[in-house]
């Protein structure tokens, strides 16, 4: 089946840095890439959905100006989550389709582990 | 807006018995509806998923049926392994402007125990 791979898998920075994490479609055409962001024993949210060359839409109440993403590619989409605070530590996941709509499959990265200290 | 509510978990079985994980939802559209299934340190998985009223997804013997009546599309085995210890995810898709967006529930822990 379709892999989507993650990288790094976790991360440890300091305060104030900034981090970048990727999403790789391995072997399809991402045309959309979705970014969850999911916190300990709860669910996964959305934070924004990625078209390849076109801005990212954001979900309300997610800061476009802290959580960067490019799509650059139509296997590549980048989340940098600029100058972190210990309050964006969290588990950070990307998804991949093909299609341009409900009801494709998404394929799942295995996910970011971020820890701002 | 659209949520989903997974029954709360951990749910604990002996292997062969009979699981129910349930979900309900609300949406403003027509969803499709999904279960996605987290292995230990793996990503995401589809198991299953129903895009009209009275669909049946089945999958790896899990079966789940879209009620729009009851607004549920809760998840069946008829006999657990072990190898079904993961996390459970219920999500459901809207068309419109949240074209292939999903939503989750929050996820219900299985372990089986032989």
């Amino acid at each position: 089946g379709a892999v989507v791979s993650q990288h790094p898998s976790r991360v440890i920075c300091k305060s104030g840095t900034s981090v970048k994490i990727e999403c790789r479609s391995l072997d399809f055409q991402a045309t959309t890439m979705f970014w969850y962001r999911q916190f300990p024993k709860q669910s996964l949210m959305l934070m924004a959905t990625s078209n390849e060359g076109s801005k990212a839409t954001y979900e309300q109440g997610v800061e476009k100006d802290k959580f960067l993403i490019n799509h650059a590619s139509l296997t590549l989409s980048t989340l940098t989550v600029t100058s972190a605070h210990p309050e964006d530590s969290s588990f950070y996941i990307c998804s991949a389709t093909s299609g341009t709509g409900g009801g494709e499959t998404q394929y799942f990265g295995p996910g970011t582990r971020l820890l701002v200290l | 807006g659209d949520s989903v509510t997974q029954m709360e978990g951990p749910v604990t079985l002996s292997e062969e018995a009979f699981l129910t994980i349930n979900c309900t939802y609300t949406a403003t559209g027509y969803p499709s509806l999904f279960w996605y299934v987290q292995y230990p340190g793996e990503g995401l998985q589809l198991l299953l998923k129903a895009t009209k009223a009275d669909d049946k997804g089945s999958n790896k013997g899990f079966e789940a049926t879209y009620r729009k009546e009851t607004t549920s599309f809760h998840l069946e085995k008829g006999s657990v392994q072990v190898s079904d210890s993961a996390v459970y995810f219920c999500a459901l898709s809207v068309g419109g402007t949240s074209y292939g967006k999903l939503t989750f529930g929050q996820g219900t822990i299985l372990t089986v125990h032989p």
